[in-house]
This record gives structure tokens, C-alpha cells and sequence, in this order.
């Protein structure tokens, strides 16, 4: 299996345009995770799904950020209007049933600059 | 409330020296313990995990930790560092329903020759 693919590896934009951040799970995976890392606040869960659902979204930071997984094998994660206190490092990842263990698994991150 | 602790910011070991990066959690449930490594413009890779039984666990890259249920704590040990150990290490909790990761704020690893 590919992993987790994101895209795109790195964006820049101005302060006030749509972002728009893509996420491709392993295939089989039941559950996505959306995190953003900073210097300052390390690695935080923006939001997760459950076979499509979403489950927790408490980490979404305001109503800038949307977050949609309209199948199994696609999710995007959006911010609208974007800002420079956006700028991080975004992660996705997913996790399956195997073995009886979850293990989430990590894409190599979206690094996202907002000036 | 959940939390995860890694006390030591950057750490810098002797290649060949042993390493050990410590890690301390609050939990209210059952904990399930990860130790992921964050090369520089990289993700996240999985080290090792601890889920129950043996309380020391062997990961990849020879990388081992302990699970201390009366400390709570979860140490990462490595008896020989190699140079292309540097890099960030986080440790995580989580449930075994596979609910969302609690990070801890990493630890950095240089490694000098």
C-alpha cells in the first residue's frame, strides 16, 4: 500500500484566500484524522471520522475550517478565509482494525504558509 | 484532564552512547502508548506501541520502552545511538476504541560524533 497520501506537500497563499488540503487513506481504514502541528502547540486533533462520520470535531478552531470525507477514500480539509495564524504543518492520518489493535498511520503532512 | 509530558526539549547524545526520552501521561482510561519519530519535512512514523502484556516492548530501529503503570510513564530507550537517530520523537496515548492521539510536545534528538 501507498500510506496515507496528502496534497499538497507544501502551499502558500495570501491571507484571505481558500485553502484547500486533500487526503487519500490507506485503503481498508475505517477512521481519518486531521492534525495540525505548530511550534507552539505541538500536535493537536483538528477533527476525526468513523466510516465516513464525523465524530469529534472539538479541534476545529473556528467556523473558518471545514472538514468533509464524502467516501471512503477521499477527505479534504478547508479553510476559508484563510489567515497567518494558520500556518502549520498539516497531518492526516488513518487507522484500521488489525490484529485487534488500532494504529493510526501518517501521511508525510501538508506544510501550509499564509502571509 | 489527558495529557502527555515529555519534560526534556532537546536532548544530545554521543553516537553510541545509550539514550533514553522520557514520557509521562494522564489518562482516565485504559492507556494505549505509542512512541512515533519525526524526521525533519517528514510525517510521523510508528517506533513501537504498548497495548497490555509485556511491559517492555521492542520497536523498529532498535528502539525498546518500558511501560510503568505506577509511574505512569513510558519511557524510550536505545543502548547505541546511531547518527541517523536525530530527529523528533512524540510520544502519544490513546484508547482502544482508536479514538484521536494525545501528543506530547516532542523531543528533539541531536546525536554529535
Amino acid at each position: 500500500d501507498a500510506g496515507v497520501i496528502q496534497s499538497p506537500r507544501h502551499e502558500v497563499t495570501e491571507m484571505g484566500q481558500e485553502v484547500t488540503l486533500r487526503c487519500k487513506p490507506i485503503s481498508g481504514h475505517n477512521s481519518l484524522f486531521w492534525y495540525r502541528q505548530t511550534m507552539m502547540r505541538g500536535l493537536e486533533l483538528l477533527i476525526y471520522f468513523n466510516n465516513n462520520v464525523p465524530i469529534d470535531d472539538s479541534g476545529m478552531p473556528e467556523d473558518r475550517f471545514s472538514a468533509k470525507m464524502p467516501n471512503a477514500s477521499f477527505s479534504t480539509l478547508k479553510i476559508q478565509p484563510s489567515e497567518p495564524r494558520d500556518s502549520a504543518v498539516y497531518f492526516c492520518a488513518s487507522s484500521g482494525l488489525a490484529g485487534g489493535q488500532f494504529i493510526q498511520y501518517f501521511g508525510a503532512g501538508t506544510r501550509l504558509s499564509v502571509l | 484532564a489527558q495529557s502527555v509530558t515529555q519534560p526534556d526539549i532537546h536532548i544530545t547524545v554521543s553516537e553510541g552512547a545509550s539514550l533514553e526520552l522520557r514520557c509521562n501521561y494522564s489518562y482516565g482510561a485504559t492507556p494505549y502508548l505509542f512512541w512515533y519519530v519525526q524526521s525533519p519535512g517528514q510525517g510521523l512514523q510508528l517506533l513501537l506501541k504498548y497495548f497490555s502484556g509485556d511491559t517492555l516492548v521492542q520497536g523498529i530501529k532498535g528502539f525498546e520502552a518500558e511501560f510503568k503503570r505506577s509511574q505512569s510513564s513510558f519511557n524510550l530507550r536505545k543502548p547505541s545511538v546511531h547518527w541517523s537517530d536525530a530527529a523528533e520523537y512524540f510520544c502519544a496515548v490513546g484508547s482502544q476504541a482508536g479514538t484521536a492521539l494525545i501528543f506530547g510536545k516532542g523531543t528533539t534528538l541531536s546525536v554529535s560524533s
